[in-house]
């Protein structure tokens, strides 16, 4: 297995609800990324998890909560989003955080109502 | 801090022509990085050049990277319509916080029958 899975592929919320965004690889790699891409704009990094630690933190804004439940698994709770945060959010994992290829997932199509 | 440009940022070439995208980076890194996103699609890992001099090639597609330079290539030969697609160049700090990557702009690159 080579690849890394996201779900949902699309998702419409509204600024009041609570939806999260899962991740999930099985090739043992132990970094894995949440980015943010808007149209036309290369991807931005967000949190970093090493080990399923939280290791970087790039002053994203309290209402994207990252969780990592194991190796394999990473999700990404949203709550109170705004319409600017609609983007395309791709999951990425690396065998280890600071020397190797990222790989990307095939992202979710967030947009905010 | 590290910054990334590329050029062009658009490119609109005939099939059959040749044509060579552009990556300067601004300080010491120790690995470049190039990926190809298909619109509203993830990002695909082509080529990861890690000394000076460092070549590869992958059908249409050959990249360079000159360290000394601080520049890497990425040659396209006898373009054909498939190559139509966003190049991005990414690559990250040789030390100190060197998890992060840093993108390019990206190029747009249509190939024209």
């Amino acid at each position: 297995d080579t690849e890394v899975t996201q779900t949902p592929k699309h998702l419409v919320m509204g600024m009041t609800n609570k939806k999260s965004l899962k991740c999930e690889q099985h090739m043992g790699h132990r970094a894995m990324y949440w980015y943010k891409q808007k149209a036309k704009k290369p991807p931005e990094l967000m949190f970093v998890y090493s080990y399923e630690k939280l290791s970087i933190n790039e002053s994203v804004p309290s209402r994207f909560s990252p969780e990592c439940p194991n190796s394999s698994l990473l999700n990404l709770h949203l709550h109170a989003l705004q319409p600017e945060d609609s983007a395309l959010y791709l999951c990425a994992s690396s065998i280890r955080m600071s020397t190797d290829t990222q790989y990307f997932g095939p992202g979710t199509r967030l947009t905010v109502l | 801090e590290l910054k990334v440009e590329q050029n062009p940022l658009f490119l609109s070439m005939q099939e059959g022509k040749n044509y060579t995208i552009y990556c300067n980076y601004s300080t010491t890194s120790d690995r470049l990085y190039w990926y190809r996103q298909d619109p509203g699609k993830s990002l695909e890992s082509l080529f990861v050049l890690l000394s000076n001099g460092a070549v590869k090639q992958e059908g249409r597609l050959m990249a360079s990277l000159d360290t000394k330079a601080r520049l890497s290539t990425l040659h396209i030969t006898a373009a054909v319509h498939d190559l139509s697609a966003t190049y991005f160049c990414a690559t990250r700090n040789s030390g100190g916080s060197n998890y992060k990557l840093t993108f390019g702009k990206g190029t747009l690159l249509t190939v024209n029958p």
